[in-house]
C-alpha cells in the first residue's frame, strides 16, 4: 500500500492554456474522487468514479473540465482553456467499497496556480 | 443539501492545554462523520470517524462523539502537543448509494500549539 499518488505537485500555467493532473491511487481501491481546494476553504467535490465509470459531476465541474479512469486505475483531470478562477490545490482520493463507511485516503494534492 | 459549519481559526493553545474544535452539520438521514487533520505540506489524513449517532470516535488521543440531537461532531483532546499543530477538517459523508459516499467538508480550523 503505496498510497495515493498525484503528478505534478505543483503546475505553474498562463491563461488559456491546458493542464492535465494524474493520480494513482491505492491499489485495489475501485473508488475515485476527485476534490478541489481553494485558500481557507475546506475540499469542494467535483467528481468521482466507480471502476471506470464516472458516476457523478459536481455543478462545480464546468464543460473546461474532463477526467477520465480509462482502465479503472490511474485517472487524469484536464481543464482547458485555464482561468485564473481555476487556481487551486486538486486533491484525489480513492477508497474501496465494502468497507464499512468508505474511508476515502487523499493524495498530497497538485496545486495549480494560472497565471 | 449538506453543510458542516466548524469554529474558525486559527486557536492558539499552549502545549498540554485542552482542545475543542467545534463541529456541527446539516444533512439528510443519518451521515457518517469524519475529522481529518492536514499537516503542513501533506495530504488529508483521517483522524477519526463515527458512523451511528452515539458513537465515539478517537485516535492519537482525539475524540468525537457523534450527537445527533444536537448535530455536533465536536473534537476533543486532553493535552495538545507542538506536533498537533495541523488544519483540522470537519466532514459527512451520506449512506445514500447513490452519492457514493462524498464527502463534504468544513472550512477547516487552524490549530497553532506553543511551548
Amino acid at each position: 500500500d503505496t498510497g495515493v499518488s498525484q503528478n505534478p505537485r505543483h503546475k505553474i500555467t498562463k491563461r488559456g492554456q491546458n493542464v492535465t493532473f494524474r493520480c494513482d491511487p491505492i491499489s485495489e481501491h475501485n473508488r475515485l474522487y476527485w476534490y478541489r481546494q481553494t485558500l481557507g476553504q475546506g475540499p469542494e467535490f467535483l467528481t468521482y468514479f466507480q471502476n471506470e465509470a464516472q458516476l457523478e459531476k459536481s455543478r462545480l465541474l464546468s464543460d473546461r473540465f474532463s477526467a477520465e479512469r480509462p482502465k479503472g486505475s490511474f485517472s487524469t483531470l484536464e481543464i482547458q482553456r485555464t482561468e485564473q478562477g481555476d487556481s487551486a490545490m486538486y486533491l484525489c482520493a480513492s477508497s474501496r467499497t465494502g468497507t464499512g463507511a468508505d474511508i476515502q485516503y487523499f493524495g498530497a494534492g497538485t496545486r495549480l496556480s494560472v497565471l | 443539501g449538506n453543510s458542516v459549519t466548524q469554529m474558525e481559526g486559527p486557536v492558539t493553545l499552549s502545549e498540554e492545554a485542552f482542545l475543542t474544535i467545534n463541529c456541527t452539520y446539516t444533512a439528510t438521514g443519518y451521515p457518517s462523520l469524519f475529522w481529518y487533520v492536514q499537516y503542513p505540506g501533506e495530504g488529508l489524513q483521517l483522524l477519526l470517524k463515527a458512523t451511528k449517532a452515539d458513537d465515539k470516535g478517537s485516535n492519537k488521543g482525539f475524540e468525537a462523539t457523534y450527537r445527533k440531537e444536537t448535530t455536533s461532531f465536536h473534537l476533543e483532546k486532553g493535552s495538545v502537543q507542538v506536533s498537533d499543530s495541523a488544519v483540522y477538517f470537519c466532514a459527512l459523508s451520506d449512506k445514500n448509494p447513490g452519492t457514493a459516499s462524498k464527502l463534504t467538508f468544513g472550512t477547516g480550523t487552524r490549530l497553532q500549539v506553543t511551548l
